[in-house]
């Protein structure tokens, strides 16, 4: 079955420090992935998403991700941390099937002044 | 404003009560799906929809009772809950193709008293 892991359930940063929230995968086939944010008492967000082509993937917000096969890692990074981007994230993976996406944990940034 | 609407955003209610939650969509998606989100714990897929048909269930107590009329709405009836069931409910709907990721309503913060 494919699964996502967020080894992290916190990352704290310090504003305008560069920002890497980790993401592994484990897919059979072509991995499609997603990065999803979450503030407080609100759904999900869409950050952004890889589905094949450059490696280095440009979403909302100014955040990016690495996709990276041989580590099957897709974390999620941002070159200058912002106190409102304190949120939970989440990395998700396409299931087999289609039908549905599988999410890890989640991961909480904290950003400080 | 997401596309997916929820309501309501807070629902109070005794153990022997019985409500409804409501998730509307006019993205055009065709499927949709009911989370539960409690605090400190991963998000649970609780059902899916496609095509108005459900697709999976997983091992949701009976006490939880979705419905599905039409490709716009999904509900969530509850009845004779109890307080652990008390959680963030998230609505979600998606075209189901690899590509597509999901789009989530705010939700509805249900405390069970």
């Amino acid at each position: 079955a494919q699964s996502v892991a967020q080894p992290e359930d916190q990352v704290n940063v310090a504003e305008g420090n560069p920002l890497t929230v980790k993401c592994t995968y484990s897919v059979s086939g072509n991995p499609y992935l997603f990065w999803y944010v979450q503030y407080p008492n609100r759904g999900l967000q869409f950050l952004l998403k890889y589905i094949t082509g450059d490696n280095l993937v440009k979403g909302s917000y100014g955040f990016e991700a690495e996709f990276n096969k041989s580590q099957t890692s897709f974390h999620l990074k941002k070159p200058s941390a912002l106190v409102s981007d304190s949120a939970l994230y989440f990395c998700a993976v396409r299931d087999i099937g289609f039908q549905k996406l599988v999410f890890g944990t989640g991961t909480r940034l904290l950003v400080s002044p | 404003e997401t596309g997916v609407t929820q309501t309501p955003r807070h629902l109070v209610m005794g153990m022997t009560n019985k409500k409804s939650l409501k998730c509307e969509q006019h993205l055009g998606h065709n499927a949709m799906y009911w989370y539960k989100q409690s605090a400190k714990k991963p998000l649970e897929l609780m059902f899916v929809y496609s095509l108005e048909e459900r697709v999976e269930n997983n091992s949701v107590p009976s006490r939880f009772s979705p419905e599905c009329p039409n490709s716009s709405h999904l509900f969530l009836h509850l009845h004779t809950l109890q307080p652990e069931d008390s959680a963030l409910y998230l609505c979600a709907s998606s075209q189901g193709t690899p590509a597509s990721g999901y789009t989530f309503g705010s939700g509805t913060r249900l405390t069970v008293v």
